[in-house]
């Protein structure tokens, strides 16, 4: 099936710190989403992206869509602890079914 | 509204063994989803809905069944647990597409001994 390389895996985060994550791919995808997922819960829904070349922002975070199609990023500025969590990037192609991708943890710095 | 509701929250089950993982939705979306979430794997399609009365196969749909008999529930089962099949399961629906936003419910963890 379709693979969808996240990266980091993980990463700590200092509070105030900017954070950037990406996703990419061997294959293109039309829609490009990132959702966060707290410890117990289901993921939600931060930003879509529907165009190549798309920026959008939700409050501190920042999503792009590649315009080769293939990646996305994520940046979170002046982060918070709250912004700790797991984040997921998944795509869309052609089809009706959304490929995640492995996930990033962001920890906070002890 | 409820949103999208799981039950049971945590099953153990012997391999071998039959069971029925519930997702009910009170939102009238028209498609509903199933996923099963593993370490370092993100979320994996396992089958979807696009309304009453039609399914199809996501990425691993092998040991798996679903049906759609009205709009509201989605129940997934399980015909003969597995190992493998150890897991986290979330349920997720939106309005009419994959890239609408997708509500997850509260997930479903499994362990089969």
């Amino acid at each position: 099936g379709q693979q969808l390389n996240q990266s980091p895996q993980s990463m700590f985060i200092q509070e105030g710190e900017d954070v950037s994550m990406n996703c990419t791919s061997s294959s293109i995808f039309n829609t490009w989403l990132w959702y966060k997922q707290d410890p117990g819960e289901g993921p939600v829904l931060l930003i879509a992206l529907y165009k190549a070349g798309e920026l959008t922002s939700n409050g501190r975070l920042t999503a792009q869509f590649g315009i080769t199609r293939k990646d996305s990023f994520l940046n979170i500025s002046a982060s918070i602890p709250s912004d700790v969590g797991i984040y997921f990037c998944a795509g869309r192609n052609a089809g009706n079914m959304l490929t995640f991708g492995g996930g990033t943890r962001l920890m906070v710095k002890p | 509204n409820a949103g999208v509701t799981q039950t049971p929250k945590f099953q153990v089950l012997k391999t071998g063994q039959s069971m029925t993982l519930q997702c009910a939705q009170d939102m009238n979306h028209e498609y509903m989803s199933w996923y099963r979430q593993d370490p370092g794997m993100g979320l994996r399609l396992i089958h979807y809905s696009v309304g009453a009365g039609i399914t199809d196969q996501g990425e691993v749909p092998n040991g798996y069944n679903v049906s759609r008999s009205t709009t509201e529930d989605f129940p997934l089962r399980l015909l003969s647990a597995a190992p493998s099949q150890t897991s986290v399961y979330f349920c997720a629906s939106s309005r009419r597409t994959a890239t609408d936003t997708q509500y997850f419910g509260p997930g479903t963890r499994l362990t089969v001994l």
